[in-house]
C-alpha cells in the first residue's frame, strides 16, 4: 500500500515560532509537493521539488521555505509563523518514471493525510 | 476544526440516486485530468483520471466525461452511497511537457441523504 505520511495531524504554534512540517513517501517518487488548503480557496501550491536538493516556488511561496535532503523526505518550514498561516497543509508526491523523453506525463499525485496548523 | 467543505457548492443527493459533479477547467493545453475525493479530516484520494484523447472513461460506479470544446469535466457517481459524502475536486495537468503541475478546482461538497 503506497503511502505519504505527515509528521503531525494537528499542530498549535505561537506567532513568531519556527515551524517544521515533515512529509515522507515510500514510493521512490521524484516529485514532492506542499499545498495549503483553505475554505473557499481550494488547494494552493506553496513549493515543489522534482529531485533531491531541487526546489521550485509554487503559487504562494511567501513566508515559507522547503528542504529536500533525501528523496523520500520533503520538509516545509515556516521561519516565523504568523496567524495568516493557520491552515490545512497537504503534502503530495508523484513520479515521472513512466514518461518517455518528449512525451507528456500522466500521473496522479498521492496525498498525505494533512496537518492542521493553528498559529495563535 | 473548520471543514474544507464550508463555502463550497453543495449537492444533496438521496441514497441510491445518481450524482453528477461538474468542473470547468481553464487551460486548453491541459491534456490530463483527475478527480479526487476528500473525506472530512483526510487528504484527497484519487478516484479516476482521463486523458484528453478520450471523452469518457468508466470506473467502478464512477464515470468521467470530458468536453474539450467547452473545457468542461464531469464526474458521475452511480447509486450514491453514504460513504460517497465528501468534497470532490477536479485537477488538470497544466504542464504536460514539463514537471508535473496540477491545478485544482475549489471543489464540490456532496451530501448523501440516507
Amino acid at each position: 500500500d503506497v503511502k505519504v505520511t505527515q509528521s503531525s495531524r494537528y499542530l498549535v504554534k505561537r506567532t513568531g515560532e519556527k515551524v517544521f512540517l515533515e512529509c515522507v513517501q515510500d514510493m521512490d517518487h521524484e516529485n514532492m509537493f506542499w499545498y495549503r488548503q483553505d475554505p473557499g480557496l481550494g488547494l494552493r501550491l506553496i513549493y515543489f521539488s522534482y529531485d533531491v536538493k531541487m526546489k521550485e516556488k509554487g503559487d504562494i511561496p511567501e513566508g515559507y521555505s522547503v528542504s529536500r535532503e533525501k528523496k523520500e523526505r520533503f520538509s516545509l518550514i515556516l521561519e516565523s509563523a504568523s496567524t495568516n498561516q493557520t491552515s490545512m497543509y497537504l503534502c503530495a508526491s508523484d513520479t515521472d518514471r513512466d514518461r518517455n523523453r518528449g512525451q507528456p506525463a500522466y500521473n496522479e499525485q498521492f496525498f498525505g493525510p494533512g496537518t492542521r496548523l493553528t498559529v495563535l | 476544526g473548520e471543514s474544507v467543505g464550508l463555502h463550497l457548492p453543495t449537492l444533496s443527493v438521496q441514497e441510491g440516486d445518481n450524482s453528477i459533479i461538474n468542473c470547468a477547467y481553464s487551460n486548453s493545453a491541459s491534456d490530463y485530468f483527475i478527480w479526487y475525493k476528500q473525506e472530512s479530516g483526510k487528504g484527497p484520494q484519487f478516484i479516476i483520471d482521463i486523458r484528453s484523447n478520450m471523452d469518457k472513461r468508466q470506473g467502478q460506479r464512477v464515470t468521467v466525461l470530458l468536453n474539450k470544446t467547452v473545457k468542461h469535466l464531469s464526474l458521475q457517481i452511480a447509486a450514491t452511497q453514504p460513504g460517497d459524502s465528501a468534497v470532490y475536486f477536479c485537477a488538470e495537468n497544466t504542464r504536460p511537457y514539463g514537471n508535473n503541475r496540477l491545478a485544482f478546482g475549489k471543489g464540490n461538497q456532496v451530501v448523501v441523504i440516507p
